[in-house]
């Protein structure tokens, strides 16, 4: 399977823990991108990532939250001291920079995070 | 701030029918995408229209985007009970980068 891969699928913390969410791209992609999907709400921005590199942070809560892509492995989604409004569904994105000049993106399955 | 106007928020239909989906914006997109998301699943990419005037077709789904790159449309023909589900535009403003997304349609087609 090709795809983008997200893992875990559901996750659940207590308030006051950590939520690590991890993000693999699509073989060759080289972009990835963090959205949340609230209940009732649409997909909202979080962040833009290429290799060790932040491209766009702008959709990031200032605190508690920060993502990053390393070298070797995959993107990392990070929620310090989790709350009850941080529940919600966190997407993973993966785009190629090469090729397609149309910024297709393509969408993992998602993590469901609880917040208990 | 851009926005993405969806309309409408919701749909309910019956079988055999047509429907059309809207997505606009006052701001010229570089390129925008239609997505299909199922419950408990990730978008799936429907198609992407980059040239204003563009109208493309998969199966029975007829995608349009605006002459000035504004606005575009998603035409269905003759539904299906299997076209259910949530229907997202997204509009990429800068060649890159973090996509907009409209709020969505809930579509469901009756048998």
């Amino acid at each position: 399977n090709a795809g983008v891969m997200q893992n875990p699928r559901h996750l659940v913390r207590r308030r006051g823990q950590e939520a690590r969410l991890r993000c693999s791209p699509m073989k060759g992609h080289s972009h990835v991108y963090w959205y949340r999907q609230l209940p009732e709400e649409g997909l909202k921005f979080m962040v833009y990532l290429q290799k060790e590199n932040i491209i766009d942070e702008s959709g990031m809560p200032k605190e508690r939250f920060s993502a990053e892509f390393p070298k070797e492995g995959p993107s990392i989604l990070r929620i310090q001291q989790v709350v009850r409004g941080d529940s919600a569904a966190y997407f993973c994105a993966s785009s190629s920079p090469s090729g397609s000049s149309y910024n297709e993106q393509f969408f993992g399955p998602g993590t469901r995070l609880t917040v208990l | 701030t851009q926005l993405l106007e969806q309309s409408p928020q919701f749909l309910s239909i019956q079988e055999g029918e047509n429907l059309t989906v809207y997505c606009n914006s006052s701001s010229v997109f570089s390129s925008l995408q239609w997505y299909r998301q199922e419950p408990g699943e990730g978008p799936v990419l429907l198609v992407t229209v980059v040239t204003g005037g563009e109208v493309k077709k998969l199966k029975r789904l007829t995608f349009q985007f605006g002459d000035a790159r504004k606005d575009s449309s998603l035409h269905i023909t003759a539904a299906q009970t299997g076209d259910t589900g949530l229907y997202l535009c997204a509009g990429d403003y800068n060649q890159g980068g973090k996509l907009i997304f409209g709020q969505g349609t809930e579509l469901s087609v009756k048998p």
